[in-house]
């Protein structure tokens, strides 16, 4: 089944504690990218990659990383997470100019 | 870069009656232009998705309209039912370039 998978679906954390969160997608799209989902705000951008080791700074990058060392995977890294980054993470895949396949998101909460 | 706005942020109809969503977007190389339906807590998916070669599309209650050279292109739904309530966004994009999403439109249907 084509999809794109994110792990985990739901992670509490402390202030500080490293974590990352997976995406994975199965039908070889060149293009991902990570969104954060707050109340009122929409889906602001996090980071994108065009195609594998090509990433590109989103709206709200600050205290996030990423990678994209083979096509398929595109892992958020937060280095230092803060309560400000509690959210809902969406990871999302397509091939060019083709509809977004989004991710089951995850739920993150730092404490 | 490109920048897409949206209007109405909210929208309240009562069942039965039409909602429209406009956009609009600032980069006249964008040419495919996708709209999502977002559940609460649930990720967003495609209902329609339109490209620069077409004026109009539609798929049973939806419908999407385009103006290249206005620049906007809006989403119809007609007959509203209650589970049409949700957010929906629009989003531009360019062959090789970057989905740029909408703030969204919450809708909600009044039964």
């Amino acid at each position: 089944e084509a999809q794109v998978t994110q792990n985990p679906r739901y992670l509490i954390t402390v202030t500080g504690k490293k974590l990352t969160v997976t995406c994975s997608q199965n039908m070889n799209h060149e293009y991902m990218s990570w969104y954060r989902q707050d109340p009122g705000l929409g889906l602001r951008q996090i980071y994108y990659s065009m195609n594998v080791e090509v990433t590109d700074k989103g709206d709200v990058p600050e205290g996030y990383k990423v990678s994209r060392k083979e096509k398929r995977n595109f892992p958020l890294i937060l280095e230092s997470p803060s309560p400000n980054q509690t959210s809902l993470y969406f990871c999302a895949s397509s091939p060019r100019n083709s509809p977004l396949h989004f991710g089951n998101g995850t739920r993150l909460t730092v404490t | 870069g490109e920048n897409v706005e949206q209007h109405p942020s909210t929208l309240s109809v009562q069942e039965g009656d039409s909602a429209v969503i406009k956009c609009t977007y600032s980069d006249s190389a964008s040419n495919y232009f996708p709209w999502y339906k977002q559940e609460l807590g649930k990720r967003p998916q495609l209902i329609i998705d339109i490209r620069s070669n077409v004026g109009e599309k539609k798929d049973q209650r939806i419908a999407v309209t385009l103006n290249k050279t206005a620049k906007h292109f809006s989403l119809h739904i007609t007959e509203t039912q209650p589970e049409d309530s949700a957010v929906y966004f629009c989003a531009a994009a360019n062959y090789g370039q970057n989905f740029v999403f909408g703030p969204g439109t919450r809708l909600s249907v009044l039964p």
